[in-house]
C-alpha cells in the first residue's frame, strides 16, 4: 500500500519563528502537492512541487525524488498560519493523490 | 485561481436513502475527483474521471457511484446511504499530471 508519512504530527511555534514540515513516500513519485486546511475548511493548494525547490511568499518547498521526500519551510510564522498542512503525492502517474495524515500547526502570539 | 463549486454544502440524510452530491468546475480541466475526509483516515480517493461519460474507481469506491455527464460536472451518488458514510466530501479538478484544485466540501451526516 502506498503511504505518505508526515512529521511532526503537531507543531507549536511562537509568532515569527520558522517551521519545517516533512513528508516521506513509500514509493517514487513524480507529483507532490502541499495543501493548507483550516478546521472545517477547504483544501487550499500551497505549492505544486514535483521536484527541486519552489517558493511562494514565505513558503519554500524542496522535493528530492530519489530520496522520496519533500519538505515545506514556513518562514516568519504568523498567527494566521495556524491550521493543518497536508502533503500529497501521485503514486500511479494518473494524477490520483494519496494524502499524508497532516501536520497541525499552532502559532501563538 | 481555478473555480470548483459543490452542492449542497451540507446535508442530513437517513440511512438507506439516496444521496447525490454535485460538483461543477469552470477550469476546463479534464480530470475530476471525489475524496472523502474522516478523522483518523485523512483524505481518500473515492472515484475519479478523466473524460466525460467515463468514471474510474479510486481507493475506496464501495458504496458509491459516480457520474460525469459533461466536462464541467461530476456527481457522487450514494444509492443506500449508511452511517459509515458520514464524512466531509471534497471534489477536485486538474489538468493531466498537474496541480489539483479543490472545492469547499460537502458535510454529509447520515442518521
Amino acid at each position: 500500500e502506498q503511504q505518505v508519512q508526515q512529521s511532526p504530527a503537531s507543531l507549536v511555534l511562537q509568532e515569527a519563528e520558522n517551521a519545517e514540515l516533512q513528508c516521506s513516500f513509500s514509493i517514487f513519485t513524480n507529483q507532490v502537492q502541499w495543501f493548507y486546511q483550516r478546521p472545517g475548511g477547504r483544501l487550499v493548494s500551497l505549492l505544486y512541487n514535483p521536484s527541486g525547490t519552489k517558493q511562494s511568499g514565505r513558503l519554500t518547498s524542496t522535493t528530492v525524488i530519489k530520496e522520496r521526500r519533500s519538505s515545506l519551510h514556513i518562514s516568519s510564522s504568523q498567527i494566521t498560519d495556524s491550521g493543518t498542512y497536508l502533503c500529497a503525492m501521485d503514486y500511479n502517474a494518473g494524477a490520483k493523490l494519496t494524502f499524508g495524515g497532516g501536520t497541525r500547526l499552532t502559532v501563538r502570539p | 485561481e481555478a473555480a470548483v463549486t459543490q452542492s449542497p454544502r451540507s446535508k442530513v440524510a437517513v440511512t438507506g436513502g439516496k444521496v447525490t452530491l454535485s460538483c461543477h468546475q469552470t477550469n476546463n480541466h479534464d480530470y475530476m475527483y471525489w475524496y472523502r475526509q474522516d478523522t483518523g483516515h485523512g483524505l481518500r480517493l473515492i472515484h475519479y474521471s478523466y473524460v466525460a461519460d467515463s468514471t474510474e474507481k479510486g481507493d475506496i469506491p464501495d458504496g458509491y457511484k459516480a457520474s460525469r455527464p459533461s466536462q464541467e460536472n461530476f456527481s457522487l451518488i450514494l444509492e443506500l446511504a449508511s452511517l459509515s458514510q458520514t464524512a466531509v466530501y471534497f471534489c477536485a479538478s486538474s489538468a493531466r499530471y498537474a496541480e489539483q484544485f479543490f472545492g469547499p466540501g460537502t458535510r454529509l451526516t447520515v442518521l
